[in-house]
C-alpha cells in the first residue's frame, strides 16, 4: 500500500479482555516498529522486527503484551488481560531498512474502560 | 541522563520569527538523527533527516555536533502552520529513541 496501514483506528474495550492490534507496513520495508503513546506523553519504545532476524522486545512493559510479524508483512500486537493504564495510541511505523527515516500510521487509539 | 533530551518548550513565537531547537543525545555511537513533527493528535510525520555535513530544506536547517553530542533544527520565517511539537529521534543499536518533544506555537 501507500503508507502503513493499522486497524482498528479506533478500539474501546472492558478491562480483562484482550486485543489485538494490526499494522500493515509498507510494501518492501523490512524494519517495523511498535510504539505507544499516552495522551500528553511522548513515544514509548515497545518491539521492533527486522526482516528474519529475532525481535527486540526490549520495551514490552509487561508479559502481557506481545506481537508477531510474519516475514516482511503484517504485524499484529496482543494486550492480554487489558488494564486502564493501557489505554494510548499505539503507533506503528516501517522503513526501507535500519537507518532510514521511517513512516508511521495513524495508530489505533485504545481505551480500555 | 535520559538517551535523548530536548529543549522543554513551549516556544510561542510571532509570523515570520526565527525559532531554534536543540537535542542531546547520550549514545556516542549513535549514527542516525532525524527530526519529526508531530501534530496534535496525529501520527509523527519524517521532517527531515540530520547529516554530519548538516542539511537545509527550503525554511528549515539541520546541523549535528557529534563532539558535543546534540542536534539542532532551526526554522526561518516560521509560519501558523509550523505550529507543532517536534520530536528529535536518535538510533540507539538497532532502536530509535524519541525525545519528548518541543512544542512550537506560531502566533499570528
Amino acid at each position: 500500500g501507500a503508507g502503513v496501514s493499522q486497524s482498528p483506528s479506533n478500539k474501546v474495550t472492558e478491562k480483562g479482555k484482550d486485543v489485538e492490534l494490526r499494522c500493515d507496513p509498507i510494501s518492501g520495508h523490512t524494519a517495523l516498529y511498535w510504539y505507544r503513546q499516552r495522551l500528553g506523553q511522548g513515544l514509548e519504545f515497545l518491539i521492533y522486527f527486522q526482516g528474519n532476524s529475532a525481535p527486540d522486545k526490549s520495551g514490552l512493559p509487561s508479559d502481557r503484551f506481545s506481537a508477531e510479524r510474519t516475514g516482511e508483512s503484517v504485524s499484529t500486537l496482543t494486550i492480554q488481560r487489558t488494564q486502564q493504564e493501557d489505554s494510548a495510541v499505539y503507533l506503528c511505523a516501517s522503513s526501507l531498512e535500519v537507518g532510514y527515516g521511517y513512516t508511521f500510521g495513524s495508530g489505533t487509539r485504545l481505551t480500555v474502560v | 541522563r535520559k538517551e535523548v533530551e530536548q529543549d522543554p518548550g513551549p516556544f510561542n513565537v510571532p509570523e515570520g520569527a526565527t525559532v531554534a531547537f536543540n537535542c542531546t543525545y547520550s549514545n556516542s555511537a549513535s549514527q542516525s538523527f532525524f527530526w519529526y513533527r508531530q501534530d496534535c493528535r496525529k501520527e509523527p510525520k519524517l521532517l527531515m533527516s540530520v547529516y554530519s555535513s548538516g542539511n537545509e530544506d527550503g525554511r528549515f536547517t539541520a546541523q549535528l555536533n557529534r563532539a558535543s553530542q546534540y542536534i539542532s533544527l532551526l526554522i526561518r520565517d516560521s509560519k501558523l502552520s509550523d505550529s507543532a511539537t517536534y520530536l528529535c529521534v536518535v538510533n540507539i543499536g538497532q532502536n530509535f529513541v524519541f525525545g519528548p518533544g518541543t512544542r512550537l506555537s506560531v502566533l499570528p
